[in-house]
């Protein structure tokens, strides 16, 4: 069975940084791509950032690029978010998700998501 | 980017009633890559329908998808009391950025 399992969010003032984790089981990590998509409370989805299986294509929201790093470790079968310069906008549920698409590549919908991790970004 | 535009917001019905979400893009989605999610409050979306037609392994066949081009379908032809929920959808594909609808609610009248 599936499992992704976010970490790391807290509440966290303007302008600070926070990397998010999660520990993903249950399938062959590496054959796939990630990605991370956030939600803030009652509101809708928001894609953030994905990575393909090798680090080789990666891609990022426009209202995150330049401040926010996604990276994954296949050893250890587990992705990253490295949120810099955080904003109050940026305040979310943080899902780790993964991409369905074949060859460790984009192209698939999201077959599983994980229960999430909440950021909290005030002063 | 493709903007997702899903109508309408709410939509209250009864069980046992038929629900019609519409999804419209912003320019023809690639190939139908075209997804549909179902959110329930405090759980993360679950994948519903794909290729804008095809239902996800363990998905009930009451939830069938339909469209092409800009305009899409998710019709649940009768409400079972564990449907209501948001739903979203979703175009994917190769390369971003991937895009979501703002949701469709579907609330006990």
């Amino acid at each position: 069975e599936v499992h992704l399992v976010e970490s790391g969010g807290i509440l966290i003032q303007p302008g600070r940084s926070l990397r998010l984790s999660c520990a993903a089981s249950g399938f062959t990590f590496v054959d796939y791509a990630m990605h991370w998509v956030r939600q803030p409370p009652g509101e809708g989805l928001e894609w953030v950032s994905g990575i393909s299986w090798n680090s080789g294509n990666i891609a990022y929201a426009d209202s995150v690029k330049g401040r926010f790093t996604i990276s994954r470790d296949n050893a250890r079968n587990s992705l990253y978010l490295q949120m810099n310069s955080l904003r109050a906008d940026d305040a979310a549920f943080y899902y780790c998700v993964k991409d369905s698409g074949d060859y460790g590549d984009f192209g698939g919908p999201f077959d599983y998501w994980g229960l999430g991790t909440l950021v909290t970004v005030s002063s | 980017e493709v903007v997702l535009t899903q109508s309408p917001g709410t939509l209250s019905l009864s069980p046992g009633e038929r629900a019609t979400l519409s999804c419209r893009a912003s320019q023809s989605v690639t190939t139908n890559y075209l997804a549909w999610y179902q959110q329930k409050p405090g759980q993360a979306p679950r994948l519903l329908i794909s290729g804008a037609s095809s239902r996800a392994t363990g998905i009930p066949d009451r939830f069938s998808g339909s469209g092409s081009g800009t305009d899409f379908t998710l019709t649940i032809s009768r409400l079972e009391p564990e449907d209501f929920a948001v739903y979203f959808c979703q175009q994917y594909g190769r390369s971003g950025p991937w895009t979501f609808g703002q949701g469709t609610k579907v609330e006990i009248k």
